[in-house]
């Protein structure tokens, strides 16, 4: 079984629509979670970063912990096409902070 | 402010060649680190570095080594190419703890046949 799971989808919803991208993870010590976005034939780019559970809001961006649950979501606002891409969650222990642990991406399609 | 640096872009190697991928960046971060990317598998660990002169193994290092004699520069060497190191490879580095996330290079498609 896989540290993280991610659901690779794709996933293609319309223009304006509130896109809900999830992720579980089984090691209980993880404490740093981020988002990545990757375009197509280039390197990730940090979308989001947040620490322990709660919510953070960038934007049209919300990314969600819930350290219980095991269980980590990024919430994207009134989608844009220029928002298709891959989503990938990513997260590393306190210490050793160094090593990310990614799951496997979600393909996001936005359609106008 | 050129941030990661990877070359080459593209390369294709037969089995059992050698060869380097490049990696530099300028903002001197102390935490670098290689990835590869497969289909379905997310990103991966190779090898990370937390400051020149100090080195140790991700999750999947074998056929692959690694060495950082100046906070720029990580290079990764491939000691002898094989089909399964075909690959999307990626540099990395980060300021401090990098728990605050990494900037990453634009990836090197790798090719062995």
């Amino acid at each position: 079984q896989k540290e993280v799971e991610q659901d690779p989808g794709p996933l293609s919803v319309p223009e304006g629509a509130i896109v809900s991208l999830n992720c579980t993870y089984s090691n209980s010590a993880f404490q740093y979670f981020m988002w990545y976005r990757q375009y197509s034939r280039k390197g990730p780019e940090l979308l989001m970063y947040t620490y322990s559970s709660g919510n953070k809001e960038d934007g049209r961006f919300t990314a969600q912990v819930d350290k219980s649950s095991k269980y980590i979501s990024l919430f994207i606002r009134d989608s844009q096409p220029s928002d298709s891409a891959t989503y990938l969650c990513a997260m590393t222990l306190i210490q050793g902070a160094q090593k990310l642990v990614f799951g496997q991406g979600t393909r996001l399609t936005i359609n106008p | 402010n050129a941030g990661v640096t990877q070359t080459p872009k593209f390369q294709v190697l037969k089995t059992g060649q050698s060869m380097t991928l490049q990696c530099a960046q300028d903002m001197n971060h102390e935490y670098m680190s290689w990835y590869r990317q497969d289909p379905g598998m997310g990103l991966r660990l190779i090898h990370y570095s937390v400051g020149a002169g100090i080195t140790d193994q991700g999750e999947v290092p074998n056929g692959y080594n690694v060495s950082r004699s100046t906070t720029e520069d990580f290079p990764l060497r491939l000691l002898s190419a094989a089909p399964s190191q075909t690959s999307v490879y990626f540099c990395a580095s980060s300021y401090g703890t990098g728990s605050n996330g990494y900037t990453f290079g634009s990836g090197t498609r790798l090719t062995v046949v």
